[in-house]
């Protein structure tokens, strides 16, 4: 059963950083690309962040570039997220692409706030 | 300002046929396949349609189609646990970016 786990949320202070994880398990991971999406208290959800499975080819959403990092390793995809802003509030989830655009799985999120 | 268009809010009645739509461009529902995804009182997303594709474990009384640069979900046969927030999605090649659209509250009456 494919299962996607992420972990490494709190609370932080404005400036600061955080490393998000994705412990992905039932599938063959580094044969999937995987996305990074969050969704702000109230709002819609929001792209971040795409990697390839052999981690080749990177994207990231406006918002993020210069700031996020994604990576991945044999089973976990990681987001490295620095100089956090009170709008990187949100609940952040990873998910598996299935096609070029859509994504099968989702994981449950992890929440991050950032406040003064 | 989303990049793909939805209607905020849809209403309908149990055992009713209810269609969503997602506009977009050529550049992203005009070239590839739209994910819609299902979240029930802000809980994690879960994929309802592949394109054209029943994801498993999915009723069947959800359908998708595409035409053009507009995406359509609809749902025949209404339940109240259809009852959620509905967002498309595919990819944008103009901007190499994943793109959403904004989000259709679906209330069941």
């Amino acid at each position: 059963e494919v299962e996607l786990v992420e972990s490494g949320g709190g609370i932080l202070q404005p400036g600061g950083s955080l490393r998000l994880s994705c412990a992905a398990s039932g599938f063959t991971f580094n044969y999937y690309s995987m996305h990074w999406v969050r969704q702000a208290p109230g709002k819609g959800l929001e792209w971040l962040s795409y990697i390839s499975g052999s981690s080749n080819t990177i994207y990231y959403a406006d918002s993020v570039k210069g700031r996020f990092i994604v990576s991945r390793d044999q089973s976990s995809m990681f987001l490295q997220m620095n100089s956090l802003r009170a709008e990187d509030t949100a609940v952040y989830y990873c998910a598996r692409q299935r096609l070029w655009g859509v994504v099968d799985y989702w994981g449950l999120g992890t929440l991050v706030t950032v406040s003064s | 300002q989303s990049a793909l268009t939805q209607e905020a809010s849809v209403s309908g009645t149990v055992g009713q046929k209810v269609t969503l739509s997602c506009t977009g461009s050529s550049s992203n529902i005009g070239s590839y396949a739209v994910g819609w995804y299902q979240q029930i009182s802000h809980g994690a997303p879960k994929a309802v349609m592949f394109g054209d594709s029943l994801p498993s474990g999915i009723p069947d009384r959800f359908s998708g189609s595409k035409s053009g640069t507009i995406a359509s979900l609809t749902i025949s046969g209404l339940q109240p646990e259809d009852e959620a927030d509905y967002y498309c999605s595919t990819w944008d090649y103009s901007l190499n970016v994943w793109v959403f659209g904004g989000g259709t509250e679906l209330t069941v009456l």
